[in-house]
Protein backbone atom coordinates (compact mmCIF):
# COMPACT_ATOMS: atom_id res chain seq x y z
CA UNK A 1 0.00 0.00 0.00
CA UNK A 2 1.57 3.29 -0.96
CA UNK A 3 2.85 5.65 1.93
CA UNK A 4 3.77 9.06 2.98
CA UNK A 5 7.54 8.92 3.58
CA UNK A 6 9.46 11.23 5.44
CA UNK A 7 13.36 12.28 5.94
CA UNK A 8 14.84 12.35 8.85
CA UNK A 9 12.84 10.86 11.48
CA UNK A 10 14.77 12.81 14.13
CA UNK A 11 16.53 16.31 13.30
CA UNK A 12 18.08 18.06 15.69
CA UNK A 13 19.88 21.85 15.33
CA UNK A 14 20.84 24.42 17.14
CA UNK A 15 18.83 28.00 17.44
CA UNK A 16 19.57 29.87 14.54
CA UNK A 17 20.21 27.44 12.09
CA UNK A 18 18.29 26.09 9.15
CA UNK A 19 17.06 23.01 8.65
CA UNK A 20 15.16 20.88 5.52
CA UNK A 21 12.29 18.46 6.44
CA UNK A 22 11.62 16.13 3.13
CA UNK A 23 8.94 14.37 2.36
CA UNK A 24 7.72 12.17 -0.36
CA UNK A 25 3.96 11.85 -0.97
CA UNK A 26 2.06 9.46 -2.32
CA UNK A 27 2.78 9.42 -6.51
CA UNK A 28 -0.83 10.38 -7.41
CA UNK A 29 -1.60 12.86 -4.99
CA UNK A 30 -1.99 16.31 -5.89
CA UNK A 31 -2.46 17.94 -2.65
CA UNK A 32 0.23 18.26 -0.11
CA UNK A 33 0.42 19.51 3.43
CA UNK A 34 2.63 20.35 6.64
CA UNK A 35 1.31 20.09 9.81
CA UNK A 36 3.30 20.31 13.73
CA UNK A 37 2.18 18.74 17.07
CA UNK A 38 4.32 20.15 19.51
CA UNK A 39 4.43 17.67 22.56
CA UNK A 40 1.36 17.35 24.52
CA UNK A 41 -0.80 19.71 22.08
CA UNK A 42 -3.03 19.46 19.13
CA UNK A 43 -1.88 18.73 15.59
CA UNK A 44 -1.78 22.20 14.19
CA UNK A 45 -1.95 23.27 10.05
CA UNK A 46 1.18 24.93 8.53
CA UNK A 47 0.57 24.96 5.00
CA UNK A 48 -1.28 23.29 1.91
CA UNK A 49 0.45 23.00 -1.55
CA UNK A 50 -1.45 22.36 -4.67
CA UNK A 51 0.21 22.85 -8.27
CA UNK A 52 3.35 24.47 -7.09
CA UNK A 53 1.66 26.57 -5.08
CA UNK A 54 0.77 27.60 -1.65
CA UNK A 55 -2.87 27.35 -1.56
CA UNK A 56 -3.64 28.03 2.08
CA UNK A 57 -1.15 28.92 5.27
CA UNK A 58 -1.65 29.29 9.01
CA UNK A 59 -0.19 32.17 11.49
CA UNK A 60 2.19 29.94 12.31
CA UNK A 61 3.72 29.47 8.89
CA UNK A 62 5.25 32.90 9.12
CA UNK A 63 8.74 34.66 6.96
CA UNK A 64 10.68 31.71 8.23
CA UNK A 65 8.95 28.86 6.89
CA UNK A 66 8.98 28.13 3.31
CA UNK A 67 7.93 24.93 0.91
CA UNK A 68 8.94 23.70 -2.64
CA UNK A 69 8.67 20.51 -4.74
CA UNK A 70 12.25 21.03 -6.00
CA UNK A 71 10.95 17.64 -8.58
CA UNK A 72 8.06 15.10 -9.43
CA UNK A 73 8.88 13.61 -5.84
CA UNK A 74 9.83 15.29 -2.91
CA UNK A 75 7.92 18.00 -0.79
CA UNK A 76 10.05 20.04 1.22
CA UNK A 77 9.81 22.13 4.37
CA UNK A 78 12.61 24.88 5.41
CA UNK A 79 12.58 26.66 8.42
CA UNK A 80 15.56 29.41 7.88
CA UNK A 81 16.22 30.14 11.39
CA UNK A 82 15.26 27.99 14.04
CA UNK A 83 13.91 29.11 17.42
CA UNK A 84 13.15 27.07 20.58
CA UNK A 85 9.56 26.90 20.22
CA UNK A 86 9.84 25.33 16.88
CA UNK A 87 10.58 21.75 18.67
CA UNK A 88 7.39 19.49 17.61
CA UNK A 89 7.13 16.90 15.57
CA UNK A 90 6.41 17.61 11.88
CA UNK A 91 4.15 15.82 9.48
CA UNK A 92 3.49 15.23 5.60
CA UNK A 93 0.58 14.81 4.40
CA UNK A 94 -0.91 13.56 0.73
CA UNK A 95 -4.55 13.73 -0.90
CA UNK A 96 -5.76 12.97 -4.39
CA UNK A 97 -8.10 16.55 -4.09
CA UNK A 98 -8.95 18.99 -2.11
CA UNK A 99 -12.83 19.22 -1.12
CA UNK A 100 -13.45 15.68 0.35
CA UNK A 101 -10.37 14.21 -0.22
CA UNK A 102 -8.87 12.29 2.72
CA UNK A 103 -5.18 13.37 3.59
CA UNK A 104 -2.59 10.96 4.50
CA UNK A 105 -0.05 11.26 7.05
CA UNK A 106 3.83 10.27 6.71
CA UNK A 107 5.40 8.94 10.10
CA UNK A 108 7.12 12.65 10.94
CA UNK A 109 10.23 14.30 11.67
CA UNK A 110 11.14 14.50 15.17
CA UNK A 111 12.61 18.41 15.26
CA UNK A 112 14.26 19.26 18.46
CA UNK A 113 15.99 23.15 18.99
CA UNK A 114 18.22 23.64 21.33
CA UNK B 1 -12.27 30.83 15.54
CA UNK B 2 -13.15 27.22 14.13
CA UNK B 3 -12.68 24.57 16.73
CA UNK B 4 -13.38 21.23 17.30
CA UNK B 5 -14.21 19.63 20.76
CA UNK B 6 -13.18 16.45 22.08
CA UNK B 7 -13.38 15.34 25.66
CA UNK B 8 -9.42 14.67 26.31
CA UNK B 9 -10.18 11.10 28.51
CA UNK B 10 -8.70 8.79 29.44
CA UNK B 11 -11.80 6.98 28.55
CA UNK B 12 -11.44 3.04 29.72
CA UNK B 13 -13.37 0.17 28.94
CA UNK B 14 -12.70 -3.60 29.29
CA UNK B 15 -11.53 -5.92 26.40
CA UNK B 16 -15.00 -7.01 24.17
CA UNK B 17 -16.79 -3.70 25.33
CA UNK B 18 -17.91 -0.74 22.70
CA UNK B 19 -15.99 2.31 23.32
CA UNK B 20 -18.31 5.51 22.27
CA UNK B 21 -15.87 8.77 21.18
CA UNK B 22 -17.72 12.02 20.83
CA UNK B 23 -16.32 15.32 19.12
CA UNK B 24 -18.18 18.51 18.55
CA UNK B 25 -17.78 21.13 15.67
CA UNK B 26 -18.12 25.00 15.67
CA UNK B 27 -18.50 25.39 11.99
CA UNK B 28 -22.13 24.60 11.20
CA UNK B 29 -20.88 24.61 7.45
CA UNK B 30 -18.19 21.67 7.65
CA UNK B 31 -18.37 18.83 4.87
CA UNK B 32 -15.71 16.48 6.25
CA UNK B 33 -15.63 14.43 9.03
CA UNK B 34 -12.55 12.78 9.62
CA UNK B 35 -11.43 10.36 12.54
CA UNK B 36 -7.72 9.48 13.04
CA UNK B 37 -5.92 7.03 15.79
CA UNK B 38 -2.69 8.20 16.88
CA UNK B 39 -0.24 5.67 18.87
CA UNK B 40 2.23 7.64 21.29
CA UNK B 41 5.01 9.01 19.47
CA UNK B 42 3.80 7.80 15.90
CA UNK B 43 1.92 10.17 13.74
CA UNK B 44 -1.99 10.34 12.72
CA UNK B 45 -3.63 7.19 11.22
CA UNK B 46 -6.90 7.72 8.84
CA UNK B 47 -9.33 5.16 10.12
CA UNK B 48 -12.67 6.69 9.29
CA UNK B 49 -14.35 9.47 7.23
CA UNK B 50 -18.01 10.49 6.97
CA UNK B 51 -19.25 13.28 4.76
CA UNK B 52 -23.25 12.54 4.97
CA UNK B 53 -25.63 12.48 8.10
CA UNK B 54 -26.15 9.40 10.14
CA UNK B 55 -23.73 5.98 10.24
CA UNK B 56 -21.11 4.59 8.05
CA UNK B 57 -19.54 1.42 9.45
CA UNK B 58 -16.64 -0.30 8.21
CA UNK B 59 -15.32 -3.50 10.24
CA UNK B 60 -15.70 -2.93 13.79
CA UNK B 61 -15.70 1.27 13.49
CA UNK B 62 -18.85 3.20 13.03
CA UNK B 63 -18.56 6.81 12.44
CA UNK B 64 -21.92 8.86 13.25
CA UNK B 65 -22.46 12.30 11.77
CA UNK B 66 -25.35 14.61 12.97
CA UNK B 67 -24.86 18.13 11.13
CA UNK B 68 -28.00 19.92 12.80
CA UNK B 69 -26.30 19.28 16.56
CA UNK B 70 -22.75 19.43 14.84
CA UNK B 71 -21.70 16.34 16.34
CA UNK B 72 -19.98 13.27 15.02
CA UNK B 73 -18.75 10.25 16.94
CA UNK B 74 -16.93 6.94 16.16
CA UNK B 75 -17.90 3.64 17.80
CA UNK B 76 -15.49 0.39 18.16
CA UNK B 77 -17.32 -2.41 19.01
CA UNK B 78 -15.21 -5.57 20.45
CA UNK B 79 -12.49 -3.27 21.59
CA UNK B 80 -9.04 -4.63 21.93
CA UNK B 81 -6.14 -3.87 24.27
CA UNK B 82 -4.45 -3.15 20.78
CA UNK B 83 -7.39 -0.38 20.12
CA UNK B 84 -5.72 1.51 23.09
CA UNK B 85 -4.63 4.78 21.44
CA UNK B 86 -5.20 8.36 21.27
CA UNK B 87 -8.21 9.15 18.65
CA UNK B 88 -8.55 12.65 17.32
CA UNK B 89 -11.44 13.81 15.54
CA UNK B 90 -10.74 16.76 12.44
CA UNK B 91 -13.03 18.57 10.31
CA UNK B 92 -12.08 19.84 6.46
CA UNK B 93 -12.10 23.62 6.69
CA UNK B 94 -11.72 24.86 3.04
CA UNK B 95 -7.83 23.15 2.20
CA UNK B 96 -6.61 22.39 6.06
CA UNK B 97 -8.14 20.19 8.61
CA UNK B 98 -8.67 21.39 12.13
CA UNK B 99 -8.03 18.65 14.65
CA UNK B 100 -9.43 18.77 18.52
CA UNK B 101 -6.57 17.39 21.35
CA UNK B 102 -7.98 13.96 21.01
CA UNK B 103 -9.71 11.48 23.20
CA UNK B 104 -7.09 8.68 24.55
CA UNK B 105 -8.58 5.08 24.82
CA UNK B 106 -7.64 2.77 27.13
CA UNK B 107 -8.68 -0.96 26.33
CA UNK B 108 -8.10 -2.86 29.62
CA UNK B 109 -7.81 -7.06 29.61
Amino acid sequence: EPEVTQTPSHQVTQMGQEVILRCVPISNHLYFYWYRQILGQKVEFLVSFYNNEISEKSEIFDDQFSVERPDGSNFTLKIRSTKLEDSAMYFCASSVGTGVGEQYFGPGTRLTVT
Amino acid sequence: QKEVEQNSGPLSVPEGAIASLNCTYSDRGSQSFFWYRQYSGKSPELIMFIYSNGDKEDGRFTAQLNKASQYVSLLIRDSQPSDSATYLCAVRNTDKLIFGTGTRLQVFP
